[in-house]
């Protein structure tokens, strides 16, 4: 079964619109942390922010926010004022505290940001 | 506090040959992870190592692939007679003892021809 889903595979903004990017999650763990990374056309992963199963409060970052609901098993990022250098996919991911540590990614979305 | 290395960045190996991807965590880090990402996919989980030890290799192909990671020098994924569907990128992470984070390395991308 799909630990971390990312149900948009692609999605297109005009530069300084707003976009949200879903991330649904499952886990049978009460304490487990959800991760969201940037993979720019480079390649490499770049760490964007971390969550714990026990901190539900949104976290807002410059341009970034996330809005984390157990309720509803959502960790949604939503990038404000998009610009093009935030055109990338990017991936959330699942780790649970008992179970080796390993992270669980999803599919990615990948963000093009049109000039 | 030099981060996860990885080499080399860019592996090319011609079917049937072998393919060894290194692995060199962050200073004070015990433990390290290998992903696989193929293309248009996400990462999937391959093993996870502590030092001379093999803690969970569920996500690792049955055959040709290996991985270890020695008491001393870096992690290395082995992969024997590579075939095309080999082609990938291959992330290590490394975390300290004990912490719920994984610092991932730049990737190696492998192309098998």
């Amino acid at each position: 079964a799909q630990k971390v889903t990312q149900a948009q595979t692609e999605i297109s903004v005009v530069e300084k619109e707003d976009v949200t990017l879903d991330c649904v999650y499952e886990t049978r763990d009460t304490t487990y942390y959800l991760f969201w990374y940037k993979q720019p056309p480079s390649g490499e992963l770049v760490f964007l922010i971390r969550r714990n199963s026990f901190d539900e409060q949104n976290e807002i970052s410059g341009r970034y926010s996330w809005n984390f609901q157990k309720s509803t098993s959502s960790f949604n990022f939503t990038i404000t004022a998009s610009q093009v250098v935030d055109s990338a996919v990017y991936f959330c991911a699942l780790s649970e505290a008992y179970t080796g540590n390993q992270f669980y990614f999803g599919t990615g979305t990948s963000l093009t940001v049109i000039p | 506090n030099a981060g996860v290395m990885q080499n080399p960045r860019h592996l090319v190996r011609r079917r049937g040959q072998e393919a060894r991807l290194r692995c060199s965590p962050m200073k004070g880090h015990s433990h390290v992870y290998w992903y696989r990402q193929l293309p248009e996919e996400g990462l999937k989980f391959m093993v996870y190592l502590q030092k001379e030890n093999i803690i969970d290799e569920s996500g690792m192909p049955k055959e040709r692939f290996s991985a270890e990671f020695p008491k001393e020098g870096p992690s290395i994924l082995r992969i024997q007679q590579v075939v095309r569907g080999d082609s990938a990128a291959y992330f290590c992470a490394s975390s300290p003892a004990g912490k719920y984070e994984q610092y991932f390395g730049p990737g190696t991308r492998l192309t098998v021809t």
